[in-house]
Order: structure tokens, then C-alpha cells, then sequence
């Protein structure tokens, strides 16, 4: 079964310009989330899908970054304009429906982005 | 504001012995708590996890310990070996209204000796 993958695995672009990185998740994970590490500090949540709908935004940044799911498969996040304090690596994961040990959540590679 | 806290960015174990990871949270509403392994340009991978109505699992060569009262989980690798060497994050999870989210340390990195 292929794990979580994620386009492209790095990413350099100037400031004021516009990323798209995408997420696959494991076929069949309802559940889709995206999180930021900034600078070698923790790895901190954006967001969370269940299937299409945006279950809770409550740690995306402002709204530079937007993030779809269209048709509850693969998910795109979005920054437009880029600022030099978005760099990072972006982490993407999924996880089945809530039920007994489904809290584990399984993460793609990671994109790391540099802006400059 | 960091509600998970891992207080030793590094820790140095000679191969064989055992490893002790820890893990201090402030959130009493976290229900479930996991460890995570990181090698370099990796993502993290999925350890072990343990949920709050428990105070121990195991498996293998790791195991979790829960102090609930004192807001303290533990990771116990034994015996260490070489390929252990990552970085080691503890999250906890929160599950609100249907959405989950993990709130992670800042990661511990275990370097184990030959």
C-alpha cells in the first residue's frame, strides 16, 4: 500500500510569488491534514479535511494560504503572495475514520520550501 | 504558548543500553498521546501511541509510559540500537467537534554509540 506522497519534495521561489504543493493521501484516509515546521522548531497544525470539508482551519497562518480538497481525494495548499517567513517544511498526513485506533496519523515526506 | 514540551533537545545512549524519551503537556483535554520517529528529509513515522485512559504499552523494544497525574509521558526504547538514531517527537491529540489536530515537541535528538 503506498504511503502518503507529496509534490514537489522542494520548492525555491521569490518573494511575492505563488506555490501550489500537493498531497496525496493513502487511499482510502478520510481524514487529511496539513502541518508546518518552521526553522527546525516543532512541527505545528494548519489544518484538517474530512474528505472535501475543512473540518478546522484554525492554524493556518492569514489568508495567504489556501487549501482545497476537491472531490475528497489529494489536497492542494496554496501561498500566494510568499513571504521569506513561509519557508519551512510543509507536512502532509492521513488517517482513517475516528474509530478504535484510528487517532494515528501517517505523514508524506514533506515539501520543503524556501523563499527568498 | 507550548503545550508539549520535550525539555532535552539531545540525548547520547550507548547501543544496547536503554533510551528514555520525555514528555511533559499542560493540556488535561489531550485524550491521546503518540511518538513519532524522524530521519533526515523524511517525514515522521508513526511509533507507538498510547491513550489517556492507559498507562503503559508496549511493543516490541518500545515501550510508553502515562503519568496522567503529573502530565508526563516517557518513551523507553531497550535495547538501544545504531539505527535508532532520529529525532524522536512526542504529540498529543486533541479531538474536537469531529476535527482532530496533533500538538507536537520540539523533538528530541537521539544519537545512539556503537
Amino acid at each position: 500500500e503506498a504511503g502518503v506522497t507529496q509534490f514537489p519534495s522542494h520548492s525555491v521561489i521569490e518573494k511575492g510569488q505563488t506555490v501550489t504543493l500537493r498531497c496525496d493521501p493513502i487511499s482510502g484516509h478520510d481524514n487529511l491534514y496539513w502541518y508546518r515546521r518552521v526553522m527546525g522548531k516543532e512541527i505545528k497544525f494548519l489544518l484538517h479535511f474530512v474528505k472535501e470539508s475543512k473540518q478546522d482551519e484554525s492554524g493556518m497562518p492569514n489568508n495567504r494560504f489556501l487549501a482545497e480538497r476537491t472531490g475528497g481525494t489529494y489536497s492542494t495548499l496554496k501561498v500566494q503572495p510568499a513571504e521569506l517567513e513561509d519557508s519551512g517544511v510543509y507536512f502532509c498526513a492521513s488517517s482513517q475514520d475516528f474509530g478504535l485506533s484510528a487517532y494515528e496519523q501517517y505523514f508524506g515526506p514533506g515539501t520543503r520550501l524556501t523563499v527568498t | 504558548d507550548q503545550q508539549v514540551k520535550q525539555n532535552s533537545p539531545s540525548l547520547s545512549v550507548q547501543e544496547g543500553r536503554i533510551s528514555i524519551l520525555n514528555c511533559d503537556y499542560t493540556n488535561s483535554m489531550f485524550d491521546y498521546f503518540l511518538w513519532y520517529k524522524k530521519y533526515p528529509a523524511e517525514g515522521p513515522t508513526f511509533l507507538i501511541s498510547i491513550s489517556s485512559i492507559k498507562d503503559k504499552n508496549e511493543d516490541g523494544r518500545f515501550t510508553v509510559f502515562l503519568n496522567k497525574s503529573a502530565k508526563h509521558l516517557s518513551l523507553h526504547i531497550v535495547p538501544s540500537q545504531p539505527g535508532d538514531s532520529a529525532v524522536y517527537f512526542c504529540a498529543a491529540s486533541e479531538v474536537l467537534q469531529g476535527a482532530q489536530k496533533l500538538v507536537f515537541g520540539q523533538g528530541t535528538r537521539l544519537t545512539i554509540n556503537p
